[in-house]
């Protein structure tokens, strides 16, 4: 595709339950990165991914929290026993290469709301 | 730690230069972004700089850095409504050798006729 494409554009959750959030990063872009936006702040990192490894996972903020990129393209962020505070919109960005001026790449997010 | 701060919301006449404001705690050789947010849209960059550069001018973008005081201005010329949007400034250290982002909270952009 064209740009970073998540899905689904919006996801509503119960408290405790499993979700998935998917992200399609850019042709060919080898580095991708999960952000979290909560309301009213600006994007906080989670997790960055040099093809199919986890190179820094320091932002994911619990156990609960877990992403693979198991074949250097398509990534999923996944969250166990969903709180109401993971409630946020997610993020994914891609880029072409890991160096520090490559520009990322931004999908429109995925909205999570726990109930 | 880094941490990035900006001021919320700034209010302009259409016509008028906007200048939205940020500062910067990383003391590293760092790139420094401005980006904007519209509602329903992703985030867009708009312009960066690289900390040893003092200024930098994009059509009606100018950015303004002072690395004594950590501060980076962004000022928009002729600001139009389409200008309206949430601008977030942001930080890469280079040290990290990837693009990990710090961003600001974001300013809030209303411009009125």
């Amino acid at each position: 595709g064209a740009g970073v494409s998540q899905t689904p554009s919006n996801k509503v959750t119960e408290k405790g339950k499993y979700v998935e959030l998917r992200c399609d990063p850019i042709s060919g872009h080898t580095a991708l990165y999960w952000y979290r936006q909560s309301l009213g702040q600006g994007p906080e990192f989670l997790i960055y991914f040099q093809g199919t490894g986890a190179a820094d996972d320091s932002g994911l903020p619990n156990d609960r929290f877990f992403a693979v990129r198991p074949e250097g393209s398509v990534s999923t962020l996944k969250i166990q026993r969903t709180e109401r505070g993971d409630s946020a919109v997610y993020l994914c960005a891609s880029s072409s290469t890991q160096g520090s001026w490559t520009e990322a790449f931004f999908g429109q997010g995925t909205r999570l709301t726990v109930v | 730690g880094e941490d990035v701060e900006q001021s919320l919301f700034l209010s302009v006449r259409e016509g008028d230069s906007s200048v939205i404001n940020c500062t910067y705690t990383d003391s590293s050789s760092t790139y420094l972004y401005w980006y904007k947010q519209e509602p329903g849209a992703g985030l867009q960059l708009l312009t960066y700089i690289f900390s040893n550069m003092d200024m930098k001018q994009d059509q009606r973008l100018t950015v303004l850095l002072n690395k004594k005081d950590k501060h980076l201005s962004l000022r928009i010329a002729d600001t139009q409504t389409g200008d309206s949007a949430i601008y977030f400034c942001a930080e890469s250290p280079i040290s990290g050798g990837y693009n990990k982002l710090i961003f600001g909270a974001g300013t809030r952009l209303a411009v009125h006729p």
